[in-house]
């Protein structure tokens, strides 16, 4: 899978906007871009996902820039129960049929704290 | 609560020994997958179950060994176990293969082996 770069750490102030970046300059056309989230103590949840335009759903936003180098997960209204490890996975959608490796790559993600 | 259940919630056993990992994956789902977390390895895939059968293999060990049974539940077996094998294990379901398909999480179990 292509590789995404994210920053380590990111703070935010209770129910303010958060934006969090991920850059996939390497990211092939048939790339999904995926985010999940890993609250403390718990396994990763899933969060959005889209392929070339900006999605939204209950949880958060996904803004995917035009060249799709980049994308930003924003969520809308930080919470305390917002703070997490945020990771940016790309999936190939070719790899949908068949054998093959259909698992999620983990990087180190981005570990957003939430300040009251 | 995602719909998948791990048991036991904790494990801790001793060098050498062997130990089995259950995972139940949400109604309808027929993808199970495991990862490994350790703190010096992050989340890393150990391997993928659909509907019975081995799809990939991560990295996963020779003593590790899983499989997937007729009602689907999967179980992971951990034999010879070293100090190293440490680690929150998870489990994960999907409704199918795909990439696009959205895994569920399990609440993990945690191994310490002593």
């Amino acid at each position: 899978d292509a590789k995404t770069t994210q920053p380590n750490s990111m703070e935010s102030n209770e129910e303010e906007p958060v934006h969090l970046p991920c850059n996939h300059s390497t990211i092939s056309g048939t790339d999904y871009i995926h985010w999940y989230r890993q609250l403390p103590s718990q396994g990763p949840e899933y969060v959005i996902h889209g392929l070339t335009s900006n999605v939204n759903n209950r949880m958060a936003s996904l803004a995917i820039a035009e060249d799709r180098k980049s994308s930003t997960l924003i969520l809308h209204r930080a919470t305390l129960r917002d703070a997490a490890v945020y990771y940016c996975i790309l999936r190939d959608y070719r790899r949908n049929s068949g054998a093959g490796s259909y698992q999620l790559t983990f990087g180190k993600g981005t570990k957003l704290s939430v300040i009251p | 609560d995602s719909g998948v259940t791990q048991t036991p919630k904790h494990l801790i056993t001793a060098t050498g020994q062997r130990v089995t990992l259950r995972c139940s994956p949400r109604s309808g789902d027929l993808s199970v997958y495991w990862y490994q977390q350790s703190l010096d390895q992050g989340l890393q895939f150990l391997i993928h179950y659909y509907n019975g059968e081995e799809r990939a293999k991560g990295n996963i060990l020779e003593r590790f060994s899983a499989q997937q049974f007729p009602d689907l539940h999967s179980e992971l077996n951990l034999s010879s176990l070293e100090l190293g094998d440490s680690a929150l294990y998870f489990c994960a379901s999907s409704v199918g293969p795909g990439s696009y398909n959205e895994q569920f999480f399990g609440p993990g179990t945690r191994l310490t082996v002593l």
